[in-house]
């Protein structure tokens, strides 16, 4: 089983929904928190960043954090085809090196 | 500024053959990784490197990769004997420091993608 598991979809939504994206972790050693958007044929971009539990909001994404269930989750309002790519979850341990990621998921935002 | 470049976006290579792939983090940037990102999946550590010093190679998958940063800021990936479980999308990423108590970002490139005939 791995160590962080994410659903690859495709998830497919209309112009204007609100997207839930979700990861699932086991090691309770992770400590931060991380989505990174990936457009086809380019590398991660890192969206969000989070220590530890809690919420996190930056204009149209919010970042949610529950360490006590090791689960994490994005959500993107108002969500645009600009918006379409893949989503990578990645955590990693306090003073640690090794990012390790989900498989992530696919989004795609019809007009 | 500029951002982590990589080189070539995109190789093939025969079975058997051996490849480089070279890393330009940001500039200043203490620590550099390679992670390899095959299709459809996340990115996997491959190992880590604090200015010339490789710190940590457990991700290597086998002694035909071998990685070097001799001057702490280019770096190169090497895979030798290539076969074709090689192929995969090759990321390098820079981050300013060291890890510490506040983790900085990783910065990715645009990867190298890599195929074995």
């Amino acid at each position: 089983q791995k160590e962080v598991e994410q659903d690859p979809g495709p998830l497919s939504v209309p112009e204007g929904a609100i997207v839930s994206l979700n990861c699932t972790y086991s090691n309770s050693a992770f400590q931060y928190f991380m989505w990174y958007r990936q457009y086809s044929r380019k590398g991660p971009e890192l969206l969000m960043y989070t220590y530890s539990s809690g919420n996190k909001e930056d204009g149209r994404f919010t970042a949610q954090v529950d360490k006590s269930s090791k689960y994490i989750s994005l959500f993107i309002r108002d969500s645009q085809p600009s918006d379409s790519a893949t989503y990578l979850c990645a955590m990693i341990r306090e003073y640690g090196n090794k990012l390790v990621f989900g498989a992530g998921t696919i989004l795609r935002v019809k007009s | 500024g500029a951002g982590v470049s990589q080189s070539p976006r995109y190789k093939v290579a025969k079975r058997g053959q051996d490849v480089a792939l070279r890393c330009d983090p940001i500039s200043g940037h203490v620590s550099l990784f390679w992670y390899q990102q095959a299709l459809g999946q996340g990115p996997e550590f491959l190992t880590y490197f604090q200015n010339e010093a490789q710190l940590d190679k457990s991700g290597l998958p086998s002694d035909r990769f071998f990685a070097e940063r001799p001057e702490g800021s280019v770096s190169t990936l090497k895979i030798q004997r290539t076969q074709q479980e090689d192929s995969a999308v090759y990321l390098c990423a820079s981050r300013k420091t060291l890890a510490g108590g506040t983790q900085e970002t990783q910065y990715f490139g645009p990867g190298t993608r890599l195929l074995v005939l």
